[in-house]
């Protein structure tokens, strides 16, 4: 079974750009996850999906992030316009219905300058 | 007062010993709790779930719970330099179809 794949790896843009981050979870699991983990900050909840639907989005930030899940099955996440403080590492994480024991993503590094 | 409190560490134990490592959680509402163990660099991994006060073993892992002191731990028997990573507790709450992490305990084991 493949696992929960995020890209890209690793981005760094200017501040006032945009960037698009994509996860593509396990087949088959109807929840889909963010998280972000800003440097020496605990992991922090952003949204739930359940296949297509936002579940729970309230550690969204602000309107500057715009998550998507396409048909149920990737999911994007657009931060526009960037700012310095979105820096970190951006989990995504997914499991069948009914369970909470997800597998995590490898994680995209967003570093704004 | 945090939903999760994990002491950050590090704690350094020898190779061979028993580390111990806990979490205390603010939602009394909490079922389910898990611990994930996290490598430097890379992403969370689920080691183990309790859902009962108790206990609940799996191989050199031991996780425990007790819901009346809002309480949960993980034990590492005959740990191993491999084990070497930062440990996240992890319960799911009431309110919330997502789970809350810790910060995390550092686990540093000494060859």
């Amino acid at each position: 079974e493949a696992g929960v794949t995020q890209f890209p790896s690793h981005s760094v843009i200017e501040k006032g750009q945009t960037v698009t981050l994509r996860c593509d979870p396990i087949s088959g699991h109807d929840n889909l996850y963010w998280y972000r983990r800003v440097m020496g900050k605990e992991i922090k909840f952003l949204l739930h999906f359940v296949k297509e639907s936002k579940q729970d989005e309230s550690g969204m930030p602000n309107n500057r992030f715009l998550a998507e899940r396409t048909g149920g099955t990737y999911s994007t996440l657009k931060v526009q316009p960037a700012e310095l403080e979105d820096s970190g590492v951006y989990f995504c994480a997914s499991s069948h219905a009914g369970t909470y024991g997800y597998t995590f993503g490898s994680g995209t590094r967003l570093t704004v300058v | 007062q945090k939903e999760v409190e994990q002491n950050s560490g590090p704690l350094s134990v020898p190779e061979g010993a028993i580390a111990s490592l806990n979490c205390t959680y603010s939602d009394r509402g909490s079922q389910s709790f898990f611990w994930y163990r996290q490598y430097s660099g890379k992403s969370p991994e689920l080691i183990m779930s309790i859902y009962s006060n108790g206990d609940q073993e799996d191989g050199r892992f031991t996780a425990q719970l007790n819901k009346a002191s809002q309480y949960v731990s993980l034990l590492i028997r005959d740990s191993q330099p491999s084990d070497s990573a930062t440990y996240l507790c992890a319960p799911h709450g009431t309110g919330r179809r997502a789970l809350t992490f810790g910060s995390g305990t550092r686990l540093q084991v000494q060859p």
